[in-house]
């Protein structure tokens, strides 16, 4: 079955410094990549995603890129705020039944 | 009110107990997921549920069971609780025709002892 890495599990960035969270994946077939965003106490809520026939998305703050040869993707949030600080997840999944493959999770502190 | 509501919030049980954990939500969406979560292991889905009539075993299924009683509910059992179910739990939906977006709801913290 599908394998996701992320990476960093921790990371530590400066308020208005950007960050960058890397995931890679193992199904070459995995068409569909969301990112979660979890704060203290809720449940993941989704906030962005890329599917495979595009390259690069972008919405505010936040893109996210894909390299379908390489099997990686990255969240990208610039000019972070300290309401950015919460756990972040990556996640692939192969075709319409939308079973995601999450990765280990983030825990991204933007320090004032 | 939220959209996917999840009861018990919190639950501490004893080792060889049956317990039952409850979603119900109000987005009109037909397919249901339960998933867990470890710390360093992100989330893993336990079953998920297309339809009343359509019941699925995700990656972690052994030690689980589920009912979908209506669209708008799911429920996952644990028939005989063991320590090493001490996790997060939490409940998913999604439309199928929609964006493929999953929302989830709240969680739910069990111990088992």
């Amino acid at each position: 079955g599908e394998n996701v890495e992320q990476h960093p599990s921790t990371l530590s960035v400066q308020e208005g410094d950007s960050a960058v969270i890397k995931c890679t994946y193992s199904d070459s077939a995995s068409n569909y990549f969301p990112w979660y965003k979890q704060e203290l106490g809720k449940g993941p809520q989704l906030i962005i995603d890329i599917r495979s026939n595009v390259g690069e998305k972008k919405d505010q703050r936040i893109a996210v890129t894909l390299n379908k040869t390489a099997k990686h993707f990255s969240l990208h949030i610039t000019e972070t705020q300290p309401e950015d600080s919460a756990v972040y997840f990556c996640a692939a999944s192969i075709g319409s039944a939308r079973q995601l493959t999450f990765g280990s999770g983030t825990q991204l502190t933007v320090l004032p | 009110d939220a959209d996917v509501t999840q009861t018990p919030r919190n639950r501490i049980t004893k080792t060889g107990k049956r317990i039952m954990l409850e979603c119900s939500q109000t987005k009109g969406h037909d397919r249901m997921y339960w998933y867990r979560q470890d710390p360093g292991l992100g989330l893993r889905l336990i079953y998920y549920s297309f339809d009343v009539k359509d019941i699925n075993k995700g990656e972690i299924s052994d030690g689980y069971s589920v009912s979908r009683q209506a669209q708008a509910k799911f429920s996952l059992s644990l028939e005989s609780a063991i320590p090493n179910q001490t996790a997060l739990y939490f409940c998913a939906t999604s439309d199928r025709g929609g964006t493929d977006t999953q929302y989830f709801g709240p969680g739910t913290r069990l111990t088992v002892l």
